[in-house]
């Protein structure tokens, strides 16, 4: 069965500290993997995807994330947040003709001054 | 590119009432999706469109919910006689074959 992993619901860092959120997926196919942020009451907004290629990928907002087939995971890293990162991050899997997607719980990340 | 627009922003009704939302999506994007999001959850899947055609339905999609899109461009989400467990976010989304879905703002819909 398709499905999304974000092990952490909550996570705390410092500004201007280093960010990584863990995401594991289970496809039976080579997926497309997504990031998207959603602020308090908004909709979603597309950080970051991977289709093929290269498996590191660059997004939005100096956010990267890096596709590790062996491990099934696509993992979301910022080398220094702001405080304007405070949000709520999904991961989502997702392909084939119908290009549904798959979320995962979402990891909300909380930002200290 | 005016984004992904729904309609209303918030809705607020009695249990047992019929409610319809309303999504525009982006002009040139032909497939559509709706999605239910509730509290401390990710998005779920419901339903989408490749132009007017509705191509799957998710079992969450009870006999009760029913989506249209009569024309190939905006679409509308209805549910009868609501429930209390209806109350969630309702996303909708737009894309291109094998493009990422940008998503609206969502309506929340709030069940008393």
């Amino acid at each position: 069965a398709q499905s999304v992993t974000q092990p952490d619901i909550h996570i705390t860092v410092s500004e201007g500290a280093s960010l990584e959120l863990r995401c594991n997926y289970s496809y039976g196919a080579t997926p497309y993997l997504f990031w998207y942020v959603q602020s308090p009451g908004q909709g979603l907004q597309l950080l970051l995807k991977y289709f093929s290629g290269d498996t590191l990928v660059q997004g939005i907002k100096g956010f990267e994330a890096e596709f590790k087939r062996s491990q099934s995971s696509f993992n979301l890293r910022k080398p220094s947040v702001h405080w304007s990162d405070a949000a709520e991050y999904f991961c989502a899997v997702g392909g084939g003709r119908d290009d549904k997607i798959i979320f995962g719980k979402g990891t909300r990340l909380h930002i200290l001054p | 590119d005016t984004g992904v627009s729904q309609d209303p922003r918030h809705k607020i009704t009695k249990r047992g009432q019929n409610v319809t939302f309303r999504c525009d999506p982006i002009s040139e994007h032909n497939r559509l999706y709706w999605y239910r999001q509730t509290l401390g959850q990710g998005p779920e899947f419901l339903t989408y469109f490749q132009n007017e055609a509705q191509l799957e339905k998710s079992r969450l999609l009870s006999d009760r919910f029913s989506a249209e899109r009569p024309k190939g461009s905006f679409s509308t989400l209805e549910i009868q006689r609501t429930e209390q467990g209806d109350s969630a976010m309702y996303l909708c989304a737009s894309s291109l074959q094998n493009q990422p879905q940008h998503f609206g703002d969502g309506t929340r819909l709030s069940i008393l």
